[in-house]
């Protein structure tokens, strides 16, 4: 399976701190995608970084890369209120799109 | 453009009724998706489309489940006869599938109770 894990499973900070999630796959991948959901809604694309990409930026976002561990991480600088919601982790398939997704991170950061 | 657009937002129906949800995806994508999510299961893929053309339903739970693309901006999720074990919150995505470049974009979701 390519279905992306993410760790830890939830994760609680203050606003202002940082917000690390890792997320491990199992099999060779020509992307990796990060989602995020908020509470009862649909998830919303974040970032995409590319196997021959190590480290990508958006905004607070970065997204690093380990094809040879098999791994990504997310980082959410100077966090925010507005930032908690669940992060998802996902690979799939370039020709068909067919994504796979893990079971996610939840971040609650507190005012 | 207005996103994907999913019908309707909440359904609440009784075990045995027929259940349709709607899709609407962004004009433009060729490939279009059907998740559900529960506490339980997390986010599963049922069925997904390119081109109008069902490629994979293999996460379709069973016979119950059946799901169309008539054409490039419409599609169901049909559920026949529903089972309180179906709810869950559905949600249909679509994306526009290149050379390493699908992006996908998720509707709001139809919440659906079955009781």
């Amino acid at each position: 399976s390519q279905q992306g894990e993410e760790d830890p499973q939830a994760l609680s900070i203050q606003e202002g701190e940082n917000a690390t999630m890792n997320c491990s796959y199992k099999t060779s991948i020509n992307n990796l995608q990060w989602y995020r959901q908020n509470s009862g809604r649909g998830l919303v694309h974040l970032i995409l970084i590319r196997s021959n990409e190590r480290e990508k930026h958006s905004g607070r976002l970065r997204v690093t890369l380990d094809t040879s561990k098999k791994s990504s991480s997310l980082l959410i600088t100077a966090s925010r209120a507005a930032d908690t919601a669940s992060y998802f982790c996902v690979t799939g398939s370039s020709n068909t799109g067919k994504l796979i997704f893990g079971q996610g991170t939840t971040l609650q950061v507190k005012p | 453009d207005a996103g994907v657009i999913q019908s309707p937002r909440h359904e609440v129906t009784e075990m045995g009724q027929e259940v349709t949800l709607r899709c609407k995806p962004i004009s433009g994508h060729n490939s279009l998706f059907w998740y559900r999510q529960t506490m339980m299961r997390g986010l599963e893929l049922l069925i997904y489309f390119n081109n109008n053309v069902p490629i994979d339903d293999s996460g379709m739970p069973e016979d119950r489940f059946s799901a169309k693309m008539p054409n490039a901006s419409f599609s169901t999720l049909k559920i026949q006869p529903s089972e309180p074990r179906d709810s869950a919150v559905y949600f249909c995505a679509s994306s526009f599938l290149a050379i390493d470049s699908y992006e996908q974009y998720f509707g709001p979701g139809t919440r659906l109770t079955v009781t």
